[in-house]
């Protein structure tokens, strides 16, 4: 179903540090995962994907980890960047539609 | 990577008039393309799929009569805001979906900042 929007909760973290972003889904039917990040006025921007087939895939910097039996996504980012500072979201869906649901999402703060 | 131009990316309409919002695929077709609203600090909300040459399907709660979608190309989609309301504004954001072989990326376009005065 659809996700109810709430609040963005936040995460802190210091420049160079590593930060983990997660995420919970609500179809166990989705098959395709994908993490948008989201600056302050613009659209959402393409980061990393994942289908169920897998449970892991490293992009530049940011691995996605993908553990279907508690539906749960995760976000890494290595050796955060000030530039890295956005709003992420996840966003789930059936290979057969293409439509996106996107999770509550999380601020990411990076402070030097 | 693909492009999805929406436009404008701001406006500003008194309440009871109609705003319309255009979405453009610049480099590939899109047959099906999706309207999301954004509230201040929440997720996107799937509003409705746009559907080319027939009618758009919406989410439920979404007021289709409010909401006016139409996809007359392959490469523009727009949504009209009929009788706008302060209560609708809000940031209107739309996507398309590009097969890139195995997988069907979405790419965004820019938003809309809907204020309704």
């Amino acid at each position: 179903g659809e996700s109810v929007g709430l609040h963005l909760p936040t995460l802190s973290v210091q420049e160079g540090d590593n930060s983990i972003i997660n995420c919970a889904y609500s179809n166990s039917a989705s098959d395709y995962f994908i993490w948008y990040k989201q600056e302050s006025g613009k659209g959402p921007q393409f980061i990393i994907d994942i289908r169920s087939n897998m449970d892991k895939r490293q992009g530049q910097r940011v691995t996605v980890l993908l553990n279907k039996t508690v539906k749960h996504l995760s976000l890494q980012i290595a050796a955060t960047q000030p530039g890295d500072s956005a709003v992420y979201f996840c966003a789930e869906s059936d290979l057969n539609t293409d439509k996106l649901i996107f999770g509550t999402g999380t601020r990411l703060q990076v402070f030097p | 990577g693909a492009v999805v131009s929406q436009h404008p990316s701001r406006v500003i309409c008194k309440s009871g008039t109609s705003v319309k919002i255009e979405c453009r695929s610049l480099d590939f077709q899109a047959t099906t393309m999706f309207w999301y609203r954004q509230f201040p600090k929440q997720s996107l909300m799937l509003m409705a799929t746009s559907n080319e040459g027939s009618k758009a399907t919406y989410e439920q709660g979404v007021e289709k009569d409010k909401f006016l979608i139409n996809h007359a190309s392959l490469t523009l989609s727009t949504l009209t805001v009929t009788s706008a309301h302060p209560e609708d504004s809000s940031f209107y954001i739309c996507s398309a979906p590009w097969w890139q072989g195995r997988n069907t990326e979405a790419f965004f376009g820019q938003g809309t900042r809907l204020t309704v005065v």
